[in-house]
């Protein structure tokens, strides 16, 4: 069964600096997508950004992007120049390419923006 | 993108009682998924359900506690069967939507308390 792990419970950052938060997955599949999404105190799940595992290139979504090392089955989001509006937790989740499309979320990261 | 509606946005329910919590897609899906979210944790599938057919549920969850519906393509319900206070969560309705790599989209959850 596909895991996925996030070490970080919380995170804090000041506001415009970059953060980084962590997450590792296992699984034996070779075609997956990962995801970061955002969920605000409005309970809304937001997607964040995402990644094909076939594509070498991180992805990047104008403040957000990835580094996605495959063998070490590493998925990290970096946010740069941090708004008060990124305050929010943070999952990161897996999927696989073919077969069942539930998506396997980690535990969450609780990220806060320090003016 | 999809735009998701579901019906409560919360609700305080006695134990021993059911809830049933609706979810309207702005246009046809295959595959509708419900995940809870307890307190301060990540977000768990319950089940998946597809129209025509019975929903596949996870390991955990089991359909006299948690009966679903799927009318047709736009519509499922999901029932918290004869609550107690563990039960107490944010439950989600998810959908894929567009090419397979889109991600998932969200409704904007229900939270539920039971007392």
């Amino acid at each position: 069964a596909q895991t996925v792990t996030q070490s970080q419970p919380e995170m804090s950052v000041q506001e415009a600096e970059t953060v980084t938060l962590s997450c590792t997955y296992d699984t034996s599949e070779s075609d997956y997508y990962l995801f970061w999404y955002k969920q605000p105190p409005s309970r809304q799940m937001i997607l964040v950004i995402r990644q094909e595992a076939y594509k070498q290139q991180n992805a990047t979504e104008n403040r957000f992007s990835v580094n996605f090392q495959k063998a070490a089955k590493s998925f990290s989001l970096k946010i740069s120049d941090s708004q008060l509006g990124d305050a929010a937790m943070y999952f990161c989740a897996y999927r696989r390419r073919q077969g069942a499309q539930k998506l396997v979320f980690g535990q969450g990261t609780r990220l806060t923006i320090n003016p | 993108s999809a735009v998701i509606s579901q019906k409560p946005s919360r609700d305080i329910c006695q134990r021993g009682t059911s809830l049933t919590i609706q979810c309207q897609v702005d246009s046809q899906v295959t595959m509708m998924f419900w995940y809870r979210q307890q307190p301060g944790q990540s977000l768990t599938l319950i089940a998946t359900a597809n129209q025509g057919s019975e929903a596949t549920y996870e390991s955990g969850f089991v359909i006299d506690k948690f009966p679903i519906s799927r009318p047709n393509l736009t519509f499922s319900t999901l029932t918290v069967s004869n609550m107690s206070p563990e039960d107490s969560s944010i439950y989600l309705c998810s959908v894929n939507k567009g090419t397979i790599d889109r991600g998932a989209f969200f409704g904007q959850g229900t939270r539920l308390t039971v007392v």
